[in-house]
């Protein structure tokens, strides 16, 4: 049983660059199988997906997000991460990482980590 | 870019059914497949419908999905209301290399 779970600082300055790490458990990243994605959701808000990495590196990025994102995966630490540049406080969110099955359009994400809170604030 | 429009929320009676609307502004909501999300409060998302009407094994049938190219609309329905349903539900899909979710909708089972 896969398993993801989300790590990194709670609180992030303005400007500075938010830095997320998704540790996979039971299940490989170097699978040819699947994406790994990222997907935030602010408080009392909606899901925003940010984007996904095949296990070769390729990645594809939310449009309205493209500039300042960054993701990355590291096969030998069975890991990926996320980096969100220029950040301002409408970046607060709970940030999820999630698998999604790579053939097919309508693979849908999951299983999801248990989401981390980042904060954007001096 | 596209938009998945959602009812901010709905309620229902135990036992009943209630059907949660996903319009999609512009394009076919026909031309990829839409997923249902619940999320109940505190937890991560789960799957409850992909491929616009295909079950994961693991969720109850009385959870069902379907599309209706007149209303370019996907829909969730729920029957047998069950107080365990109360939740946010998000649709999702998919276009040009671009994942959107809608704004979700929350039911109340009361």
């Amino acid at each position: 049983q896969v398993q993801l779970q989300e790590s990194g600082p709670g609180l992030v300055k303005p400007s500075e660059t938010l830095s997320l790490t998704c540790i996979v458990s039971g299940g490989s990243v170097s699978s040819t199988n699947y994406y790994w994605g990222w997907i935030r959701q602010p408080p009392g808000k909606g899901l925003e997906w940010i984007g996904n990495i095949y296990y070769n590196g390729n990645t594809k990025y939310n449009p309205s997000l493209k500039t300042r994102v960054t993701i990355s995966v590291d096969t030998s630490k069975n890991q990926f991460s996320l980096k969100l540049t220029s950040v301002s406080a409408s970046d607060t969110a709970l940030y999820y990482c999630a698998r999604r099955y790579f053939y097919g359009s309508g693979s849908p994400f999951g299983p999801w980590g248990q989401g981390t809170l980042v904060t954007v604030s001096s | 870019n596209f938009m998945l429009i959602q009812p901010h929320s709905v309620s229902e009676s135990p036992g009943k059914t209630v059907t949660i609307s996903c319009t999609r502004r512009p394009g076919s909501i026909a031309s990829n497949y839409v997923q249902w999300y619940q999320q109940r409060p505190g937890s991560s998302p789960t799957t409850v419908i992909y491929e616009d009407d295909q079950r994961p094994s693991g969720v109850p049938d009385r959870f069902s999905g379907s599309i209706d190219s007149s209303s370019n609309s996907a829909s969730l329905t729920i029957s047998g209301l069950k107080t365990e349903d109360e939740a946010d539900y998000y649709c999702q899909s998919y276009d040009s290399d671009n994942h959107v979710f809608g704004g979700g909708t929350k039911l109340t089972v009361l």
